[in-house]
């Protein structure tokens, strides 16, 4: 059965700092699929990123970055200078080549303040 | 036109009304999902449809009725509803469904259900 989570329930950061989300997962399958949406207060689920699988390059988008580990079954976000902008709660999530399901984990609410 | 729309926004019912939640999406997709997001709970999947058909129907009690009447158009039909209920109600579509080639689900900004 597929699984995420993500340990840390609530962070709290001054602006400028840098910030990393965890993301652990579990899976039998071979082919799988993970993602990190931001949910701001508004309340829609922001797309940030997909990577398959096969795929353990790092990515980097302006101060995004993400680190994709298979061997620790990990897919961390890391945020560098945190805005007070990036303040919201933001979910990984997981689906299976062989599902029809996008498994999110808990969430974890970052605060950045001023 | 933005992607994923919701309507309404905000919705307070009471426990004997009968209402509908509406999703649309412009984006060509054929596959549209409905979560549940309640207080300090996982996003929870409700219903998955492709290409208008059911697909995946995860315990829900009956008193949540989906319809897809095309590819396009989602609703969630209400009746009878517990304060329980109350939550964030989101829409998704995917280009196909979410297994497969892992397209991602695209998010429309929920209504917030308060049953009262």
């Amino acid at each position: 059965a597929q699984k995420v989570t993500q340990a840390q329930t609530e962070i709290s950061v001054v602006e400028k700092e840098d910030v990393t989300l965890d993301c652990v997962y579990e899976t039998r399958d071979t082919t799988y699929y993970l993602f990190w949406y931001k949910q701001p207060p508004s309340g829609e689920l922001v797309f940030l990123i997909r990577r398959n699988s096969f795929d353990e390059q790092n990515e980097i988008s302006g101060r995004y970055s993400w680190n994709f580990q298979k061997s620790t079954s990990s897919f961390n976000f890391t945020i560098t200078a945190s805005q007070v902008v990036d303040s919201a709660v933001y979910f990984c999530a997981l689906s299976e080549a062989r599902g029809n399901k996008l498994v999110f984990g808990a969430g974890t609410i970052l605060r950045v303040k001023s | 036109e933005t992607g994923v729309t919701q309507t309404p926004r905000h919705l307070v019912m009471g426990m004997t009304n009968k209402k509908s939640l509406k999703c649309e999406q412009h984006l060509g997709h054929n596959a549209m999902y409905w979560y549940k997001q309640s207080a300090k709970k996982p996003l929870e999947l409700m219903f998955v449809y492709s290409l208008e058909e059911r697909v995946e129907n995860n315990s829900v009690p009956s008193r949540f009725s989906p319809e897809c009447p095309n590819s396009s158009h989602l609703f969630l039909h209400l009746h009878t509803l517990q304060p329980e209920d109350s939550a964030l109600y989101l829409c998704a579509s995917s280009q196909n469904l979410a297994g497969g080639q892992g397209d991602t689900q695209y998010f429309g900004p929920g209504t917030r259900l308060t049953v009262l």
